[in-house]
């Protein structure tokens, strides 16, 4: 069964550095998204993809959050000068059309970031 | 705004119990449910959803109704085994583009 890969599966990082993590989503799937979950907390979205352009984001994604479709199988999160707080389990996800109700979002096995 | 709001866990069961976890929602308009659920160092994988009032979610022998007039989706199952161990997440989307979770719900079953 086709899923959705990220890398890395964890990835250390220095206070104010950049860091990218990558996403393959499945490959006929159209509707590409960003969550993260703090140690303890819920699962939070942080943004949805379609097109080429963000179709909606959340507060958490701010200024310092980017993401990209660099080619046609790829999907990144990138965070820049990186925060503690910004330590977490960031999941990608996938669907073949719009409105989870319709067609589900399938999830990657995380990428854990830590920021020391 | 939208909201979900599961039973806390831990839940520890023995083998061949039955279990409940209790899953009650806000939200505007009429959204639909999931559960979701976690397998240790696995992602998150979709279980079972319902998309309308009274509709039944089933997957795997697990079960879950979509009750408007009490806003809640409680997942069940009558007989677990070891591998049911996991976390399982409820979840919501008014039929935009994201999806709101619980806490998620550590359920672990004894041989």
């Amino acid at each position: 069964e086709p899923e959705v890969t990220q890398t890395p599966s964890h990835q250390v990082t220095q206070m104010g550095q950049e860091v990218i993590l990558r996403c393959v989503p499945i490959s006929n799937h159209l509707y590409f998204y960003w969550y993260r979950q703090i140690l303890g907390q819920k699962v939070e979205f942080l943004v949805s993809f379609y097109n080429n352009e963000i179709s909606e984001k959340s507060e958490i994604f701010d200024d310092q959050f980017s993401v990209e479709r660099p080619d046609g199988s790829n999907f990144t999160l990138k965070i820049r000068s990186t925060k503690l707080e910004d330590s977490a389990m960031y999941f990608c996800a996938s669907s073949a059309q719009g409105a989870p109700s319709n067609q589900p979002q399938h999830f990657g096995d995380g990428t854990r970031l830590s920021i020391l | 705004g939208n909201s979900v709001t599961q039973m806390e866990g831990p839940v520890t069961l023995s083998e061949e119990a039955f279990l409940t976890i209790n899953c009650t929602y806000t939200a505007t308009g009429y959204p639909s449910l999931f559960w979701y659920v976690q397998y240790p160092g696995e992602g998150l994988q979709l279980l079972l959803k319902a998309t309308k009032a009274d509709d039944k979610g089933s997957n795997k022998g697990f079960e879950a109704t979509y009750r408007k007039e009490t806003t809640s989706f409680h997942l069940e199952k009558g007989s677990v085994q070891v591998s049911d161990s996991a976390v399982y997440f409820c979840a919501l989307s008014p039929n935009d583009y994201k999806l709101s979770f619980g806490a998620g719900t550590t359920v672990t079953v004894r041989a």
